[in-house]
């Protein structure tokens, strides 16, 4: 069963950019799209995009596009979600998941509250 | 349109049955899949897009679509079975992308 285990808790102030990390295992990484979601507090789930790790495809929500970029190291089996110009309305739980397949491989990485204050 | 609408609570009897809709174009085009979420965990897939239940899912979960509308039903509710529910369906390029609201199921 694969594992998806993301980078820790950030605090950014408006303006700046973040980098999050989903760090697969169990799995042949390249065999699965990585997407990222997106949960606001007490609100609901948006996707954001994906990544396919075989090639580097991406395609973005148009919401969040022009300030995200996901990425893929097969070095590493790590893919990335980068999002910019922040501000306060990206106050959220960023999750990573394979969403794409079968439900053999529906698998979500834990979250990561990105808070954005000054 | 690329919207799934749902219910925003629904609230159901313990051991009675509830049904939970989402409506949307999409639903036409493709299976959606169902997930559950409890507070401070991550979505849990119930139901995947060929009505298919996952491992340890229990079998009280199923779904069914006609039209623009998918259901999820769960037949004789169980207290555990509180949390908040997602239809998830295709966009045009056949990606994952298109969420309902969500649903906040509470058993009485």
């Amino acid at each position: 069963e694969g594992q998806l285990v993301q980078s820790g808790a950030e605090v950014k102030k408006p303006g700046a950019s973040v980098k999050i990390s989903c760090k697969v295992s169990g799995y042949t990484f390249t065999d699965y799209h990585i997407h990222w979601v997106q949960q606001v507090p007490g609100k609901g789930l948006e996707w954001v995009g994906f990544v396919d790790p075989e090639d580097g495809e991406t395609m973005y929500a148009q919401k969040f596009q022009g300030r995200v970029t996901i990425t893929a190291d097969t070095s590493t089996d790590t893919a990335y979600m980068e999002l910019s110009s922040l501000r306060s309305e990206d106050t959220a739980v960023y999750f990573c998941a394979t969403i794409g397949g079968s439900d053999l491989t529906d698998w979500w990485g834990q979250g990561t509250l990105v808070t954005v204050s000054s | 349109s690329s919207e799934l609408t749902q219910d925003p609570a629904v609230s159901v009897a313990l051991g009675q049955t509830v049904r939970i809709t989402c409506q949307g174009d999409s639903v036409m085009r493709y299976y959606v899949k169902w997930y559950q979420q409890k507070p401070g965990q991550a979505p849990l897939l119930v139901m995947s897009d060929t009505s298919n239940r996952p491992s340890g899912i229990p079998d009280r979960f199923s779904a069914s679509s006609s039209g623009n509308t998918a259901v999820l039903t769960i037949t004789g509710a169980q207290a555990e079975d509180e949390g908040d529910y997602y239809c998830n369906s295709r966009d045009s390029s056949g990606h994952p992308a298109i969420f309902g609201g969500g649903t906040k199921l509470t058993v009485l």
